[in-house]
């Protein structure tokens, strides 16, 4: 079965700095790739995805790259803001989705 | 559009007995999914259902976890007996038919805790 890796596992930043969660997937056969956000105590919410015709995807501050050559595909969110803090999960997804083990984004002032 | 909605939103059993729980999923969404997502943990599958057939339970814990979704809309998550490696929130969502080329809509998830 799919196996998706993430990392790293926390990430802390500065207020208005970059962040980058980067994912690797082992099943070729995996299409399309969502990143949720999951704030403490909620739902997972679809955030941004990318399918695999397409090597990125922008939308306002986050953004989303693919390399289905290398099978890694990565979410970088610019100028961060202290509400950017969550859990973020990457899956890649064929039949269904196959979620990373989460990264705690902290954005400190 | 109505969310997907499922109950109870929390629910305290103690080990060997049985829980339910139940999810109804967006109108239309042919695709329902039950996650489980142990604290600290990615969401990991237990089972997939496309109207109202079963599409991948191979990481379902068949010995004492079911599941069923008749007449192809809501849906049940049945645990019985209960352990306490079971204490997790499990995690119902849709989407829209295409095999799975479309983000899910989580609802608000089940917390159980087995004590």
């Amino acid at each position: 079965g799919e196996n998706v890796e993430q990392h790293p596992s926390t990430l802390s930043v500065q207020e208005g700095d970059s962040a980058v969660i980067k994912c690797t997937y082992s099943d070729s056969a995996s299409n399309y790739f969502p990143w949720y956000k999951q704030e403490l105590g909620k739902r997972p919410q679809l955030i941004i995805d990318i399918r695999s015709n397409v090597g990125e995807k922008k939308d306002q501050r986050i953004a989303v790259t693919l390399n289905k050559t290398a099978k890694h595909f990565s979410l970088h969110i610019t100028e961060t803001q202290p509400e950017d803090s969550a859990v973020y999960f990457c899956a890649a997804t064929s039949w269904h989705a196959t979620f990373g083990t989460g990264t705690r984004l902290q954005v400190t002032l | 559009e109505a969310g997907v909605a499922q109950s109870p939103r929390y629910k305290i059993i103690e080990k060997r007995q049985s829980v339910a729980f139940w999810c109804n999923p967006i109108s239309g969404h042919a695709t329902l999914y039950w996650y489980q997502q142990i604290l600290g943990q990615g969401p990991k599958l237990l089972i997939q259902f496309q109207n109202n057939g079963v599409v991948d339970d191979s990481q379902l814990p068949k010995d004492r976890f079911s599941a069923e979704r008749l007449k192809g809309v809501d849906s049940t998550l049945k645990i019985q007996p209960a352990k306490l490696e079971d204490s997790a929130v499990y995690l119902c969502a849709s989407s829209p038919p295409g095999q799975g080329l479309y983000g899910y809509t989580f609802g608000s998830g089940t917390r159980l805790t087995v004590v």
